[in-house]
C-alpha cells in the first residue's frame, strides 16, 4: 500500500525558509520510473506543480520558483525534502507531495499525501 | 509554459445528468493529459491518464477524450459522490501545468 505524508511548520514568517518533509512507504525511490513531486494549492485556487525528483536523482523545478526551491531525497529514510526560501504571504497554501509514476508513455500523480497547510504571516 | 484553460469554471447539474468539461492547451500536447478529482479538504485523485485511459478502480461513468490541444471529460450519469472540483493537467513538457479547475455542484 502506497502512502505519503507531509510534515513541516504550519506557520512561517515572511523571509523565512520553509522546509517540508515527505515520508513515504509502499514504494522505493530507487525504482526506474518513480519520482516524488511537490505541488501546492493556495486557498480556493488551483494546483501548482513545484518540483520533482526522479529515481536517478534528476531534479526539476518550477521556472518561476527555481531560484527559491531545492528538492532532495534520502532513500534510506524514504523521504523527500523541499525547501522554499524567502517565504512571502503569497506562498500561503496547502502543500502536497505526490508520487509521480510512469505508466507506459504517461506520467501520473497516482498517490498523494493528505497535504500540509502553510501560512506565511508575521 | 503550456497554459491549460478549463471551462466552465463552475457547473451545476442534476443527479443522473450527463456532464462535460473541456480543457484546452495552449500548445499541442498530443495525448499527454490527465484528469483529477478533488473533493473539499482532500487531496486530488487521479481519474484518467493519457487523455482517455481510466485509472484502475475508477467508475466507468467517467471518460475522457481528445488530442492535440482540445480535450473533454465526461460523467455520463452524475452521482452525489461526484461533487468535487475537476482538474486537467498536461505532462507533455515541464513545468507540468494544471487547469484552473471546474467546480461541479448539484442543482
Amino acid at each position: 500500500q502506497v502512502t505519503l505524508r507531509e510534515s513541516g511548520p504550519a506557520l512561517v514568517k515572511p523571509t523565512q525558509t520553509l522546509t517540508l518533509t515527505c515520508t513515504f512507504s509502499g514504494f522505493s525511490l530507487t525504482t526506474d520510473g518513480t519520482s516524488v513531486s511537490w505541488i501546492r494549492q493556495p486557498p480556493g485556487k488551483a494546483l501548482e506543480w513545484l518540483a520533482h525528483i526522479h529515481w536517478d536523482d534528476d531534479r526539476y523545478y518550477s521556472r518561476s520558483l527555481r531560484t527559491r526551491l531545492t528538492i532532495s531525497k534520502d532513500t534510506s529514510k524514504n523521504q523527500v525534502v523541499l525547501t522554499l526560501t524567502n517565504m512571502d504571504p503569497v506562498d500561503t497554501g496547502t502543500y502536497y507531495c505526490a508520487r509521480l509514476q510512469r505508466k507506459g508513455s504517461a506520467w501520473v500523480f497516482d498517490h498523494w499525501g493528505q497535504g500540509t497547510p502553510v501560512t506565511v504571516s508575521s | 509554459d503550456i497554459q491549460m484553460t478549463q471551462s466552465p469554471p463552475a457547473l451545476s447539474a442534476s443527479i443522473g445528468d450527463r456532464v462535460t468539461i473541456t480543457c484546452q492547451a495552449s500548445h499541442d500536447i498530443t495525448s499527454y493529459l490527465n484528469w483529477y478529482q478533488q473533493k473539499p479538504g482532500k487531496a486530488p485523485k487521479l481519474l484518467i491518464y493519457d487523455a482517455s485511459i481510466l485509472e484502475t478502480g475508477v467508475p466507468s461513468r467517467f471518460s475522457g477524450r481528445g488530442s492535440g490541444t482540445d480535450f473533454s471529460f465526461t460523467i455520463t450519469s452524475l452521482q452525489p459522490e461526484d461533487i468535487a472540483t475537476y482538474y486537467c493537467q498536461q505532462y507533455e513538457i515541464l513545468p507540468y501545468t494544471f487547469g484552473q479547475g471546474t467546480k461541479l455542484e448539484i442543482k
